[in-house]
């Protein structure tokens, strides 16, 4: 129990386009979702805490404007990263709280995104 | 403000070796304390949560210890194998209302080799 998916695992786009990445979790509804990006050999930032029918909650540093998040569902997260730049070629990943087991986060595996 | 280190950054052990790693936080003030693995290029699998109130979990050949008021967790693996090659994280939560916000370790690298 508890999984948590994205789609897509991966991809690539052009500088300038928008990129939207979903996050679900398959067998347990999630009032709370995390955003999390991670640059190569480094740990995980959290960039956002993502609330069903409520909007995103987002850490300092972390446009709002570029990174929007809708959280529509009990089960789906979206995060979509507009007008790309190198510079947000990262690995995102999202995770999710089942709400019997408040305290613990089950992690989707994690999205790729390399702009070009 | 919440800062995670985990030591050391990077381990090589022959297969059957008993090892420790080591992470530790600035800010005892936590909720729980979680290890993650995480293989290249892939999402994260919790291994053990520990609760505040908690001194240890243990799961198979995996036990690890808080020490909330000194800011230390250890996680112990016990004759270690190829498989366990992997990167492993350490994190804490802080609450907040209804949800838990995960600060990361800096993560140790571990390779096992035959």
């Amino acid at each position: 129990g508890a999984v948590v998916s994205q789609h897509p695992s991966w991809v690539i786009c052009k500088s300038g386009t928008s990129v939207k990445i979903e996050c679900r979790s398959l067998d347990f509804q999630a009032t709370t979702m995390f955003w999390y990006r991670q640059f190569p050999k480094q740990s995980l930032m959290l960039m956002a805490t993502s609330n069903e029918g409520s909007k995103a909650t987002y850490e300092q540093g972390v446009e709002k404007d570029k990174f929007l998040i809708n959280h529509a569902s009990l089960t789906l997260s979206t995060l979509t990263v507009t007008s790309a730049h190198p510079e947000d070629s990262s690995f995102y990943i999202c995770s999710a709280i089942e709400k019997r087991r408040y305290n613990e986060q089950f992690f989707g595996p994690g999205t790729r995104l390399t702009v070009l | 403000k919440q800062e995670v280190t985990q030591i050391p950054a990077a381990l090589s052990v022959p297969e059957g070796e008993n090892l420790v790693l080591n992470c530790s936080f600035t800010d005892s003030a936590i909720y729980n304390l979680q290890w993650f693995r995480q293989d290249p290029g892939k999402g994260l699998t919790s291994l053990l949560l520990i609760q505040s109130s908690q001194r240890e979990q243990t799961s198979g050949r995996l036990n690890a210890s808080l020490d909330k008021s000194s800011g230390r967790s250890t996680l112990y693996i016990a004759a270690s194998q190829p498989g366990d090659s992997a990167t492993y994280l350490c994190a804490v939560s802080r609450h907040t209302g209804t949800a838990s916000k995960l600060t990361f370790g800096t993560g140790t690298r571990l390779q096992v080799t035959l």
